[in-house]
């Protein structure tokens, strides 16, 4: 099955900058990766989805790459604000053509005002 | 989108002891998923409910330590049965998005926070 790395370690950024969030992973390249939003005690809210044959994807401030000759996915979110606060998750499928996700540890972002 | 309620929200229970958490649906799904997430760490799929059919369960996990019900379109629930401290744990219900496409979008419910002293 699947694994996912995502850096464990918080980003702290100014307000109004870019923050960049990483996620790779080391098994088949999945045919979709995912992006999910959680915040402390609820539970995660999803946020967007990109395919194995889509290079980007964009939702307003939001946008995501994927690169599957790196096996990797960048999340962007620019003009950063700080009630963008929150931990990030990758999710990809669990095994290939099984309907069940595996998500990654997420990274935790703090904007600073 | 879907509105997904958890019950309870939160319990404190001593070892040995059974829970049952319920997760209530607002609109008809296929398929529920249940997902334990530890202090600290991203969310483990415990199993996969669907109504009508025997619970998928995960590596790991056994239907003897987390037995589910799916007795409708709406509604399951996840027992953890003879509950140790290292079960405690946020537990999380989610549904498969309709008209997903096949891409498991997930919406999630707000979690049951469980501490087992």
């Amino acid at each position: 099955s699947q694994k996912i790395e995502q850096n464990s370690e918080a980003l702290n950024i100014q307000e109004g900058k870019t923050a960049t969030l990483t996620c790779n992973y080391t098994n088949y390249s999945p045919a979709y990766l995912q992006w999910y939003r959680q915040d402390p005690g609820r539970g995660p809210v999803f946020l967007l989805l990109i395919r194995e044959n889509e290079k980007e994807k964009r939702k307003e401030r939001l946008k995501v790459t994927f690169d599957t000759t790196l096996k990797q996915s960048l999340f962007h979110i620019t003009a950063s604000q700080p009630a963008d606060s929150a931990t990030y998750l990758c999710a990809l499928e669990k095994v290939a053509g099984r309907r069940a996700l595996t998500f990654g540890s997420g990274t935790r972002l703090q904007v600073q005002p | 989108s879907a509105v997904i309620s958890q019950k309870p929200s939160r319990d404190i229970c001593q070892r040995g002891t059974s829970l049952t958490i319920q997760c209530q649906v607002d609109s008809q799904v296929t398929m529920m998923f249940w997902y334990r997430q530890q202090p600290g760490q991203s969310l483990t799929l415990i199993a996969t409910a669907n109504q009508g059919s025997e619970a998928t369960y995960e590596s790991g996990f056994v239907i003897d330590k987390f037995p589910i019900s799916r007795p409708n379109l709406t509604f399951s629930t996840l027992t953890v049965s003879n509950m140790s401290p290292e079960d405690s744990s946020i537990y999380l219900c989610s549904v498969e998005a309709v008209g997903g496409a096949g891409t498991d979008t997930q919406y999630f419910g707000p979690g049951t926070r469980l501490t087992v002293l």
